[in-house]
């Protein structure tokens, strides 16, 4: 596996489910990122961690929770999701700096 | 807090023409970084180009130039010799010098291109 990859990259849940999605990245970085992609809406920066640490939690509900146990690795855990949750998310990472963000192909998260 | 502007949603040009998308933004900060991203419609999105506040000269990529107007605040994006797998979604972003590298994403311009 090379760059950033996201699994799954399709998902349909209830409101009432619990699911992870998982993102690792193969570029040695030290920074990554949860976006969420909306039709007709900017992409919105959730979470970002750098050097496992959360630098960064944009007013995002607690329904989403994000885990980075490694430098590699980054989830986003979620819960009793709402139908407007429905969006592409997007997972990036960075080597910190001022540097370009590698994007992974993204999860299509659909809510019921 | 910073706003990126892209104000045109949609944009169409003839294979082997030049287009160019406006992008502008506002930001009081005066060290900074400007992208555009290109995502296509597989949806992986990859950096097209980027360019540092602080140089003057304009970033250029192959085909792909900017014309960076800092006291303007604006970065459009030159797409020379328009090819069809250019089509795609294509964002400005704008990041400022500091811990966490956070981008701030202009709404998009899809750009098709014509045979």
């Amino acid at each position: 596996e090379t760059g950033v990859t996201q699994t799954p990259r399709h998902l349909v849940m209830g409101m009432t489910n619990k699911k992870s999605l998982k993102c690792e990245q193969h570029l040695g970085h030290n920074a990554m990122y949860w976006y969420k992609q909306s039709a007709k809406k900017p992409l919105e920066l959730m979470f970002v961690y750098s050097l496992e640490e959360r630098v960064e939690n944009n007013s995002v509900p607690s329904r989403f929770s994000p885990e980075c146990p490694n430098s590699s690795h980054l989830f986003l855990h979620l819960h009793t999701l709402q139908p407007e949750d429905s969006a592409l998310y997007l997972c990036a990472s960075s080597q910190d700096g001022g540097n370009e963000q590698f994007f992974g192909p993204g999860t299509r998260l659909t809510v019921l | 807090a910073q706003t990126v502007t892209q104000s045109q949603p949609e944009m169409s040009v003839q294979e082997a023409e030049t287009v160019t998308l406006s992008c502008t933004y506002d930001t009081s900060e005066n060290n900074y970084y400007l992208f555009w991203y290109k995502q296509p419609p597989s949806r992986q999105m990859i950096l097209v180009i980027r360019q540092e506040a602080y140089k003057q000269q304009n970033a250029t990529e192959n085909r792909f130039s900017v014309n960076f107007q800092k006291a303007a605040k604006s970065f459009s994006l030159k797409i020379s010799d328009s090819q069809l797998g250019d089509t795609a979604m294509y964002f400005c972003a704008f990041m400022k010098q500091e811990y966490g590298n956070k981008l701030v994403f202009g709404a998009g311009t899809i750009l098709r291109v014509k045979s």
